[in-house]
């Protein structure tokens, strides 16, 4: 079956901008969470969606937010875009039951 | 922050077992280790996770210390393509839907070289 999808892959914005990441989980997924990783500081969870609601958020700015629908595709969107905000942005999709996580391929966000 | 300590590097000859240490002195009884890998520029992959007996499954075995306070993620037989960074993770298991949230140290840097 197709793994986790994430759109675009590869986005170049300018400071100030705003940017929305999409993402789609394996079919059945219902929980899809945001990590943002840099070379500096590593791979950092954003937040996680469940059933369509936030059930846990990192520590990162209020500029960072996201959503769910009822299909559980996710999208996450980053208002006022800063440099330090270009990073390989992942998302994770997983099954009740099941506590693997499966990661999709990423974008990556360049900020100028 | 995460709870693992775990080499910033390491090499291995194709073909021979490759084996990463981490340490997680601080762990609790109800958690368990977990191992995930990232090749580069590419998403993490799970690899095996336990609580306190040993595992093993397609892609690799994992030992834990009677004590738990140390583990031992082996790949029997390592190929080029196992290079990547491999992350160790402490975490208690989130089975009722909503997963949580895992927390990545800095991993092993696994290199199998020809």
């Amino acid at each position: 079956k197709a793994g986790v999808t994430q759109t675009p892959r590869y986005l170049i914005k300018t400071r100030g901008q705003q940017v929305t990441l999409s993402c789609s989980p394996i079919s059945g997924h219902r929980s899809v969470s945001w990590y943002q990783q840099t070379p500096g500081q590593g791979l950092q969870f954003l937040f996680e969606y469940f059933s369509e609601t936030q059930r846990n958020k990192g520590n990162f700015p209020g500029r960072f937010s996201g959503r769910q629908f009822s299909n559980s595709r996710s999208e996450m969107n980053v208002s006022t875009l800063e440099l330090g905000d270009s990073a390989l942005y992942l998302c994770a999709s997983s099954l009740a039951r099941v506590d693997e996580q499966f990661f999709g391929p990423g974008t990556r966000l360049t900020v100028l | 922050d995460a709870k693992t300590t775990q080499p910033p590097s390491m090499d291995c000859a194709e073909g021979r077992a490759a084996n990463l240490p981490c340490n997680h002195s601080t762990i609790s009884g109800n958690e368990y280790v977990y191992w995930y890998r990232q090749i580069h520029s590419q998403g993490p992959q799970y690899i095996i996770h336990g609580l306190k007996n040993n595992e093993t499954n397609e892609m690799a075995s994992l030992i834990i210390t009677e004590d738990r306070k140390s583990s031992t993620l082996i790949l029997p037989h390592a190929t080029l393509r196992d290079t990547a960074v491999y992350y160790c993770i402490v975490r208690v298991p989130n089975y009722g839907g909503s997963q949580g949230n895992l927390i990545f140290g800095k991993g092993t840097k696994l290199s199998v070289k020809p």
